[in-house]
């Protein structure tokens, strides 16, 4: 059973362009959370998903940011316009995610994000 | 506001010492509570949880963790620590709407 799949690893983009982060979630797990990384801090909540359904984006920036998770295919988080500061690893967890009842969320590798 | 605090930045223990990682949580309710760890440029791996129940509660690779309500602590501990223990731990709580509240992380340095 594979894990929590996120691609690219690694990503440099210049000020100004856009990152796409995906990620796949575990088989049978329907709901994928996304968290941020600065330099050595730790994990802060960003958005949470279930298919074609954004359940809590309270820790989104207002702007540039977005993230969807399709009937189909990964999630994608989305930052436009990248800046310097938006340089952080990027992690995605999923759940099986029945409502009502917590689980332990499972954690990809991330993608390291390089604004340059 | 839930928050969770992990107080030591780094700590370097010898290999073979026992190993205490202090979590301290602030919560209304039961928490949920876990440790992962991090290895360099790595994701994250869950090495225990507390839901209810027992409130010491064992985990992979040798750890385990207290859960003591009149502290609002959850610290993890390790008998005998070995050298590929050597890794960032971070301690979460789990807010009302399922998502994790991370503590800033405790660094652990392994002395030969």
């Amino acid at each position: 059973n594979a894990g929590v799949m996120q691609n690219p690893r690694h990503l440099v983009r210049r000020r100004g362009q856009e990152a796409r982060l995906r990620c796949s979630p575990m088989k049978g797990h329907s709901h994928v959370y996304w968290y941020r990384q600065l330099p050595e801090e730790g994990l802060k909540f960003m958005v949470y998903l279930q298919k074609e359904n954004i359940i809590d984006e309270s820790g989104m920036p207002k702007e540039r940011f977005s993230a969807e998770f399709p009937k189909e295919g990964p999630s994608i988080l989305r930052i436009q316009q990248v800046v310097r500061g938006d340089s952080a690893a990027y992690f995605c967890a999923s759940t099986p995610g029945v409502s009502g009842i917590p689980y332990e969320q499972y954690f990809g590798p991330g993608t390291r994000l390089t604004v340059t | 506001a839930q928050s969770v605090t992990q107080p030591d930045i780094h700590i370097t223990v010898s290999e073979g010492a026992s190993l205490e990682l202090r979590c301290n949580y602030s919560y209304g309710a039961t928490p949920y509570l876990f440790w992962y760890v991090q290895s360099p440029g790595q994701g994250l791996q869950l090495l225990l949880k507390y839901f209810s129940g027992d409130t010491l509660v064992q985990g992979i690779k040798g750890f385990e963790a207290e859960f003591k309500r009149s502290q609002s602590s959850f610290n993890l501990r390790k008998p005998s620590v070995h050298w590929s223990d050597a890794a960032e731990y971070f301690c979460a709580g789990m807010d009302s709407s399922y998502k994790l509240i991370f503590g800033s992380g405790t660094r652990l340095l392994v002395r030969p």
